[in-house]
């Protein structure tokens, strides 16, 4: 079942920080975080694994409750560079396909 | 260059016609997924090899659709009797545990 994220769409001034949020109806094992921008693939962020937290850059890091099936990804001082679209993936078991949720947009404005 | 690359980058096709795409991983992946995108969606799965085993297809996926992985290095997707709901972008990536690598897709307009 696919991951419901919210909000569905933010904008932001440069410098403000933001947060997308994933939430799963299902045990997971690990979360992913993607960014895809306009015409181009999906970009791999950062990986959350069950029982751990991973931060993949220095002013984009996530979280990941087990217990609630959330996870959040908290970008911090965005920079115009930051627009696109984040995907989350979630997976169920170790070793199973990633199902991603219908993706948050985020525009970061001057 | 993504690591993974991928051909035709765009397909405009006929309904009815047959099409097949190709996914290419520049370095050896073990596992090797096709996902299914279309406009303000999420990628939708479609399937995944272990190898040149195929070990999930989706449920959603109609018989219309085949893939294989000879060898398990390249793969190929065909759609056999396109429809305009077959209309996408088809992605291919790579990877397992430490997150997948996309490929930049395949663009693909059943008219």
């Amino acid at each position: 079942q696919q991951p419901v994220q919210s909000p569905q769409a933010v904008i932001l001034r440069e410098g403000e920080d933001a947060v997308i949020n994933c939430s799963s109806s299902k045990a997971l094992y690990s979360v992913h975080w993607y960014r895809q921008k306009h015409g181009e693939a999906p970009v791999f962020l950062m990986i959350l694994l069950k029982g751990g937290e991973q931060k993949g850059h220095d002013k984009i890091s996530a979280s990941f409750n087990e217990k609630k099936q959330q996870s959040s990804l908290y970008l911090t001082a965005s920079q115009l560079s930051y627009s696109g679209t984040y995907f989350c993936g979630t997976e169920g078991n170790a070793g199973n396909m990633l199902t991603f949720g219908g993706g948050t947009r985020l525009m970061v404005k001057p | 260059d993504t690591g993974v690359s991928q051909d035709p980058r765009h397909k405009i096709t006929k309904r009815g016609q047959n099409v097949t795409f190709r996914c290419d991983p520049i370095s050896e992946h073990n596992r090797l997924y096709w996902y299914r995108q279309t406009l303000g969606q999420g990628p939708e799965f479609l399937t995944y090899f272990q190898n040149e085993a195929q070990l999930e297809k989706s449920r959603l996926l109609s018989d219309r659709f085949s893939a294989e992985r000879p060898k398990g290095s390249f793969s190929t997707l065909e759609i056999q009797r396109t429809e305009q709901g077959d209309s996408a972008m088809y992605l291919c990536a790579a990877g397992v545990r430490y997150g997948y690598t996309f490929g930049s897709g395949t663009r693909l307009t059943v008219v």
